[in-house]
């Protein structure tokens, strides 16, 4: 079946701009999550869901970073001013349930000029 | 805190070989435990896992890794090595009384020679 997909797979931004990327995860499974990963890192935990609520957002590293789930399956990762700093490889993955193991998306590389 | 140390950041074998990539995390119970592998532009592909019972675990793809709680390692290991096995390797723990939140390694990219 259709695995974890992430839109749009580059974005390249301005410093100061908003955006937004997309995660949808495979068909019913429950639980969400996003993740960071650096260059030459692996992946940092940002922000998990378990259906439509954020369960843990510990990972969010300050207040311009804010992730939504509205209706239980796609998810939105948002960022306002958008700093060189947040360039960086977002991961999506999702579990059918929250000790299931995750599978991830192929992520969205983000660029901040 | 949870954390996973690879110690390795770059390892080369000859096509044929073994390999080893080494793991150790910091957990005070017994962690839930991955391996993932990540080519380029694709995204992270589970391995193998590690929940309880025996302590060897056998993977996709030929790997195996190997759970010691006296050495707090969960070393990856392959007898012999393909070409297309060239890849980045993350370790991963996800605690037991908070399963949803990984923590990685920060990877060993693994080269293979012909």
């Amino acid at each position: 079946g259709a695995g974890v997909s992430q839109t749009p797979s580059n974005k390249v931004t301005e410093k100061g701009k908003y955006v937004e990327l997309r995660c949808d995860p495979i068909s019913g499974h429950t639980a969400l999550y996003w993740y960071r990963q650096s260059l030459g890192q692996g992946p940092e935990f940002l922000i998990y869901f378990q259906g439509t609520g954020a369960a843990d957002d510990s990972g969010l590293p300050n207040d311009r970073f804010f992730a939504v789930r509205p209706e239980g399956s796609v998810s939105t990762l948002k960022i306002q001013r958008t700093e060189r700093g947040d360039s960086a490889v977002y991961l999506c993955a999702s579990s059918l349930y929250n000790t299931d193991t995750q599978y991830f998306g192929p992520g969205t590389r983000l660029t901040v000029l | 805190a949870q954390s996973v140390t690879q110690p390795d950041i770059h390892i080369t074998v000859s096509e044929g070989a073994s390999l080893e990539l080494r793991c150790n995390y910091s957990y005070g119970a017994t962690p839930y435990l991955f391996w993932y592998v990540q080519s380029p532009g694709q995204g992270l592909q589970l391995l193998l896992k590690y929940f309880s019972g025996d302590t060897l675990v056998q993977g996709i793809k030929g790997f195996e890794a190997e759970f010691k709680r006296s050495q707090s390692s969960f070393n990856l290991r392959k007898p012999s090595v393909h070409w297309s096995d060239a890849a980045e390797y993350f370790c991963a723990v996800g605690a037991t009384n908070n399963f949803n939140k990984f923590y990685f390694g920060s990877g060993t990219k693994l080269n293979v020679k012909p």
